[in-house]
């Protein structure tokens, strides 16, 4: 099984909202990514886990609470959000082996509009 | 300041043609290059990774090559179908520091036409 899910595909909220982003994956990967992307723009890393522990932030507004629950699942908690924060917010995941060139797998990605 | 850049940034092509799309990247030191392809919507597909010492790599019809000593690489897709039509994202990966950092390049926007 080489997927990465993520729910829900689409998602709308208002600026006073609390909405939640999941992910999963079941290849043993160790390391779990969160991305955004605009329109025709490459993704943009914000967060990384490795081993369940956050190792990277972005500087990315804390309206983004991200968390890691166990090894296989990844979500993104969002609060207050402004409508320039409608994206596509995508995970990946890869085995956690920095001496290797591991591919990062995504996800289909989460479509979100704020209004 | 490491940077991936790509071109063109838009190609048309019909049909059963040949195309090349560039990559050039100024990241150091240098890991390994990924390219990948986006269809609209929908997360990015690793097509193929190459490390330093490799210069060539298929997968199926896509074949990617890296000259690490000038910091380019090139996807070459052959006989392209409509479903090729999608963003080609070449994606560099450092060695040391925030390893698992990945620099994205900015995508070639491919559109096969019948």
């Amino acid at each position: 099984d080489t997927e990465v899910t993520q729910t829900p595909k689409h998602l709308v909220m208002g600026m006073t909202n609390k909405k939640s982003l999941k992910c999963e994956q079941h290849m043993g990967h160790r390391a779990m990514y969160w991305y955004k992307q605009k329109a025709k723009k490459p993704p943009e890393l914000m967060f990384v886990y490795s081993y369940e522990k956050l190792s990277i932030n972005e500087s990315v507004p804390s309206r983004f609470s991200p968390e890691c629950p166990n090894s296989s699942l990844l979500n993104l908690h969002l609060h207050a959000l402004q409508p320039e924060d409608s994206a596509l917010y995508l995970c990946a995941s890869s085995q956690d082996r920095s001496d290797l060139p591991t591919t990062q797998y995504f996800g289909p990605g989460t479509r979100l509009l704020v209004l | 300041k490491n940077q991936v850049e790509q071109s063109p940034q838009s190609l048309i092509i019909l049909e059963g043609k040949n195309c090349t799309l560039q990559c050039n990247y100024t990241v150091s030191p240098f890991s390994n290059l990924r390219w990948y392809k986006q269809d609209t919507g929908r997360g990015p597909v690793s097509l193929t990774i190459m490390t330093f010492s490799e210069n060539t790599k298929s997968n199926g019809r896509y074949t990617a090559t890296l000259d690490a000593d000038t910091k380019q690489s090139s996807l070459h897709i052959t006989a392209s179908q409509l479903s090729d039509s999608a963003s080609y994202i070449c994606v560099v990966r450092g060695y040391g520091g925030a390893t698992n950092k990945l620099i994205f390049g900015t995508g070639t926007l491919l559109a096969v036409q019948p």
